[in-house]
């Protein structure tokens, strides 16, 4: 069974932090890495995807993966009350899994203002 | 773009009854669509595999006689929960992949909370 881990948290940083999640992988052949976020009682939202080695960014959020490594980060700067959510940390396996998601646990991120 | 429309909302019904979710892509055709399971503070759990005009791909441990999803179209899912029990409670939510390309986001339905009493 891959899996796809994560820090429950909570995470708490002040407003205007950066904050930082992490995601390690169990597979050397995932293909893609999503960050999605859901606040509590409602359905996820994609943050923003990233395929390849490096830094991907998007406004004030940035993906970092690393392939080798097994790890994927999100950096989310300037941080906002309104970013205090659940942060989902998923991967695809295209090769076993056809188009499946699996989804970390996710991390609470909580900004304190 | 790329909108997934998720009913109903909401539904409380009846243990032993059945309850239908639907889940609709508005402007684009899905041919696969995946159908999720949220309990109080955990991560989404795959259910299943809906696949347009094929049988459904259900993840181990999933009932496929107690969920029945059907794909008849490129735009809309069904999941249907029969003979609903009070342990059937939880956060239902679908989701679509809007184009071929592998690395497309997922697009999520708002979900559909079943309390079953």
């Amino acid at each position: 069974q891959k899996e796809v881990e994560q820090n429950s948290g909570p995470l708490s940083v002040p407003e205007g932090a950066i904050a930082s999640l992490n995601c390690t992988y169990s597979d050397r052949g995932s293909q893609s890495f999503f960050w999605y976020r859901q606040y509590s009682g409602k359905s996820p939202e994609l943050i923003m995807f990233i395929y390849s080695n490096g830094d991907k960014e998007d406004g004030r959020f940035t993906a970092q993966l690393n392939k080798a490594s097994q790890y994927v980060s999100l950096l989310i700067r300037d941080s906002q009350p309104s970013d205090s959510a659940t942060y989902l940390c998923a991967v695809k396996w295209v090769q076993e899994y056809g188009n499946k998601l699996v989804f970390g646990a996710g991390t609470i991120l909580r900004v304190k203002s | 773009g790329a909108v997934v429309s998720q009913h109903p909302s909401w539904v409380i019904c009846k243990s032993g009854t059945s309850v239908k979710i639907e889940c609709r892509s508005l402007d684009f055709q899905a041919t696969t669509m995946f159908w999720y399971r949220q309990f109080p503070k955990q991560s989404l759990m795959l259910m299943a595999t809906s696949n347009e005009g094929s049988k459904a791909t259900y993840e181990q441990g999933v009932e496929k006689d107690k969920f029945l999803i059907n794909h008849a179209s490129l735009t809309l899912s069904t999941l249907t929960v029969t003979s609903a029990h009070p342990e059937d409670s939880s956060f239902y939510i679908c989701s679509a992949l809007p184009g071929a390309r592998a690395n497309y986001g997922y697009t999520f339905g708002s979900g559909t909370r079943l309390t079953v009493v």
